[in-house]
């Protein structure tokens, strides 16, 4: 099953507040988690990514934390700002070994609005 | 400046029509790839490529066509076959392994 189910479909964070986005997998040959920000009529962008290998992954305000015996792994935004309202995606890739393309499966989008 | 060119932005297109999206890359990427996205659906795959001349369907790929003559340049077409072509198409590369994917800015077709 290659799912990625990702929750809540829209979240309202006032400023300076956390927003938390979830993602579920059941594929366990997935082993890259890539996560993606997008804005109004911008094509997504690589925000960051985790290897299954790693519980918890920081740059700046972005962590992702990832449950690898759950299947779980999270998307935090401390401090959130209203720059950060985009649509954000979860994304998962099977790698074998180094030399594969694959292609990702994404979950479904979670639309952040971060009000001033 | 490497990247994704999607061309144009914006298209219109009358229904029984084909049309063809542009995606060049010059990231020297072997992979590309086109997405569909649809409010609330998130991004589905239609067709992907990952070596000149061969490209495999993705999840939708009905009503749609896809050439690889070059590494740089991959093309979609919107045939009038596809029943619901309005939306919002992203073209995408990739490097080998644990790399991500890069997006163009997308091309927004609606057809009526």
């Amino acid at each position: 099953q290659q799912q990625v189910k990702q929750s809540p479909q829209s979240l309202i964070v006032q400023k300076g507040g956390i927003s938390i986005i979830n993602c579920a997998y059941e594929n366990t040959a997935f082993d890259y988690f890539p996560w993606y920000q997008q804005f109004p009529g911008k094509g997504p962008a690589l925000l960051i990514a985790i290897r299954p290998d790693v519980s918890e992954k920081k740059e700046g305000r972005f962590t992702i934390s990832f449950n690898k015996s759950a299947k779980q792994f999270s998307l935090h935004i401390m401090d959130s700002q209203p720059g950060d309202s985009a649509t954000y995606f979860c994304a998962a890739i099977e790698d074998a070994g180094g030399t594969s393309y694959g292609k990702l499966t994404f979950g479904q989008g979670t639309i952040l609005t971060v009000h001033p | 400046d490497g990247g994704i060119t999607q061309s144009p932005k914006y298209l219109f297109r009358k229904e029984g029509q084909n049309v063809t999206l542009s995606c060049e890359q010059n990231l020297n990427h072997d992979a590309m790839y086109w997405y569909r996205q649809d409010p609330g659906q998130g991004l589905r795959l239609i067709y992907y490529s990952q070596i000149v001349n061969d490209f495999q369907k993705g999840d939708i790929a009905e009503g749609y066509s896809v050439s690889r003559e070059k590494k740089e340049s991959f093309p979609l077409t919107v045939t009038s076959a596809q029943k619901n072509p309005t939306a919002f198409y992203l073209c995408a590369s990739k490097g080998q392994g644990r790399s991500p994917l890069h997006f163009g800015n997308g091309t927004r077709l609606t057809v009526t």
